[in-house]
């Protein structure tokens, strides 16, 4: 099974601001997603991150909003631009590894002033 | 669209057998995963389904019916532990196999 890190796992920051959150995992995987978790609600895809090239973002997410890169096999960033009280929330890395698995990482808590 | 319905809560007995639904009405279908989350915690992977029929995998067991667009997780000989999310997932082909997931259950076990 893959093993998933983030980085933060939490952070405070000032409206306006902006938070490059670090995802790693220890081994190669084939598909890196960025999920978004608001307090007692399910999980929320964001965007799928392209090795290589455009993440592929879902319907309410753009890119100048929610940039992500992933250079390589095992890594993947998400930053959280322009950051207002509504982007507080849980961002959490995902990974697949074959057909019949996919990993989560432990999360980041953020919670903007 | 995808539409993923599971029951907000349930309630269940230490011992005792409890059964979380889910329906999904989505837009293809390429299998139907379980997770399990504590509070503060992320995600655990429990079980995968794409083809029709049961899946044991000791404690829990997971079934589906693709022409009924249903699943259930099956939890047998509950422990206070098992307290937790339980989270429906449906991947559907293309844009990268996107794993959409539902509201979730929250389970509560008591004594």
């Amino acid at each position: 099974s893959a093993v998933i890190s983030q980085k933060p796992s939490r952070d405070i920051c000032q409206r306006g601001t902006s938070l490059t959150i670090q995802c790693q995992v220890d081994s190669q995987v084939t598909m890196m997603f960025w999920y978004r978790q608001q307090p007692g609600q399910s999980l929320t895809l964001i965007a799928t991150a392209n090795q290589g090239s455009e993440a592929t973002y879902e319907s309410g997410f753009v890119i100048d909003k929610f940039p992500i890169s992933r250079p390589n096999l095992t890594f993947s960033t998400l930053t959280v631009s322009n950051m207002s009280p509504e982007d507080s929330s849980i961002y959490l890395c995902s990974a697949r590894q074959g057909r019949e698995t996919q990993y989560f990482g432990p999360g980041t808590r953020l919670l903007v002033l | 669209g995808q539409n993923i319905d599971q029951p907000t809560e349930m309630t269940a007995t230490e011992g005792a057998i409890v059964q979380i639904n889910c329906t999904y009405q989505t837009s293809g279908f390429n299998g139907l995963f379980w997770y399990q989350q504590h509070a503060g915690e992320a995600p655990t992977f429990l079980s995968y389904n794409v083809l029709d029929g049961l899946e044991e995998k000791g404690r829990f067991s997971s079934f589906l019916s693709r022409s009924k667009g249903y699943s259930y997780l099956l939890l047998k000989e509950l422990q206070m532990k098992d307290s937790a999310s339980y989270l429906c997932a449906v991947r559907s082909p293309g844009g990268g196999n996107k794993l959409t997931f539902g509201t979730g259950t929250q389970l509560k076990v008591e004594l």
